[in-house]
């Protein structure tokens, strides 16, 4: 199975830390992802990458930045955590678009309380 | 622009009755759709996906949807609920365009005895 791995499920840090949130994939995906979700709001897309050293902003990329010195490893960096960062985070990855389209795999998610 | 719609943020039905969640989007190019679940605390699993071919899709735990593009909906049906079902729904869209799927706010499911 193809596992996405986001290295922590509950996080709780302090306005103007900070933050790293880890995602590790094991399939060789040339894409990778960074949601928040938040209840009524759905999933918005933070950063993506679709290769190493690349990123592109998604909808909500302010107060975030990323990083993805390896293909495996995928981080989103929150430089100084504000209480409205507070939410869930979702890592996913998928093929490079044009092959198998089976959508996304997801890791656990990462529950960030910035108090 | 491309864009998902889910109807109803809360849907509740009985152990055994049809579930049945709304999902409508607008693209300008043929899309492909997907139906994601997510139980409390974990992430989205892959239920079904539409590309191309087969309108009617099947997915897993006895899901299926299908694809109207006259009416541009996909919506998700399963004959008979059980508890088990009880999760968020998440349905989504991707034109082919980039990588970047486009998800409803999702549809969380009640199942009652």
């Amino acid at each position: 199975d193809v596992k996405v791995t986001q290295s922590s499920r509950y996080l709780v840090k302090r306005t103007g830390e900070k933050v790293f949130l880890e995602c590790v994939q094991d399939m060789d995906h040339e894409n990778m992802f960074w949601y928040r979700q938040d209840p009524g709001l759905g999933l918005r897309l933070i950063y993506f990458s679709y290769d190493v050293k690349m990123k592109e902003k998604g909808d909500i990329p302010e107060g975030y930045s990323v990083s993805r010195e390896k293909k495996e490893r995928f981080s989103l960096i929150l430089e100084s955590a504000s209480t409205n960062q507070t939410s869930m985070y979702l890592c996913a990855s998928s093929l490079l678009w044009g092959y198998e389209n089976y959508g996304y795999t997801f890791g656990s998610g990462t529950r960030l309380t910035v108090v | 622009a491309q864009s998902v719609t889910q109807l109803g943020s809360h849907v509740s039905v009985s152990e055994g009755a049809l579930v049945l969640l709304r999902c409508n989007y607008s693209s300008s190019v043929p899309p492909y759709l997907f139906w994601y679940v997510q139980y409390p605390n974990q992430g989205l699993q892959l239920l079904l996906k539409y590309t191309t071919g087969a309108t009617l899709v099947k997915g897993i735990n006895g899901f299926e949807a299908e694809f109207k593009k006259s009416e541009t909906s996909f919506h998700l049906t399963k004959p008979s609920a059980h508890m088990s079902d009880a999760a968020e729904y998440f349905c989504a869209l991707n034109t082919g365009t980039a990588s970047k799927l486009t998800f409803g706010t999702g549809t969380r499911l009640q199942v009652t005895l």
